[in-house]
């Protein structure tokens, strides 16, 4: 079945310090890859989005995420990590077949330690 | 200018009553979604319209009923809501020739007393 892994519900890093969130999908082709942030009682935004090419992608504020088919990984990473960073992180992919459906992971919640 | 927005923001009202959530969208998108936020903050696709047709109706209880009268709008309304119904609703929009990059809404925290 087509599946979004993000094995970690939560992850606490220190302010200044580097991150890196995992996702894994599960596809029969590489289907395409978004990362979403959520900030507390907002909506979802688009942080990246990965369709071919180049397989270490940049986003909006400073991330950035390296695809990796080998292990049908998109793990998402920022070097730096600030206090307003703190949010729900969503993997989303949709499959290359065509079709409108995307497939949400269930999100890896942030929190920023002064 | 608001990409998606949503009305209301809010929702509070009592078990058996019938309600509306309103979306609307300016991005010229072709493609409307309905999605359900758990407590949990699990994301669930429930509806999707591309160019006011209904392309995805996901295992939904059909006390929920879509609309899209043009591809700019999207509502929501639901019947005889019960307690279960409580989460964030978000719309969201795409163009399908953009691969389902999605715009989302600001959500509608909906609350059934």
């Amino acid at each position: 079945a087509q599946s979004v892994t993000q094995p970690d519900i939560h992850i606490t890093v220190s302010e200044g310090a580097s991150l890196e969130l995992r996702c894994n999908y599960s596809y029969g082709a590489t289907p395409y890859l978004f990362w979403y942030v959520q900030s507390p009682g907002q909506g979802l935004q688009l942080l990246l989005k990965y369709f071919s090419g180049d397989t270490l992608v940049q986003g909006i504020k400073g991330f950035e995420a390296e695809f990796k088919r080998s292990q049908s990984s998109f793990n998402l990473r920022k070097p730096s990590v600030h206090w307003s960073d703190a949010a729900e992180y969503f993997c989303a992919v949709v499959p290359n077949t065509g079709g409108f459906k995307t497939i949400f992971g269930a999100g890896t919640r942030l929190f920023v330690k002064a | 200018d608001t990409a998606v927005s949503q009305t209301p923001k809010y929702l509070v009202t009592q078990m058996g009553n019938d309600k509306s959530i309103k979306c609307e969208q300016n991005l010229g998108h072709d493609t409307m979604y309905w999605y359900k936020q758990d407590s949990k903050k699990f994301l669930k696709i429930m509806f999707s319209y591309n160019n006011k047709e209904l392309i995805i109706n996901e295992t939904v209880p059909n006390r929920f009923s879509p609309k899209s009268p043009d591809k700019a709008h999207l509502n929501l309304h639901i019947n005889s809501l019960e307690l279960g119904d409580s989460a964030v609703y978000f719309c969201a929009s795409s163009s399908s020739d953009r691969y389902n990059e999605q715009f989302f809404g600001p959500g509608t925290r909906l609350t059934v007393l």
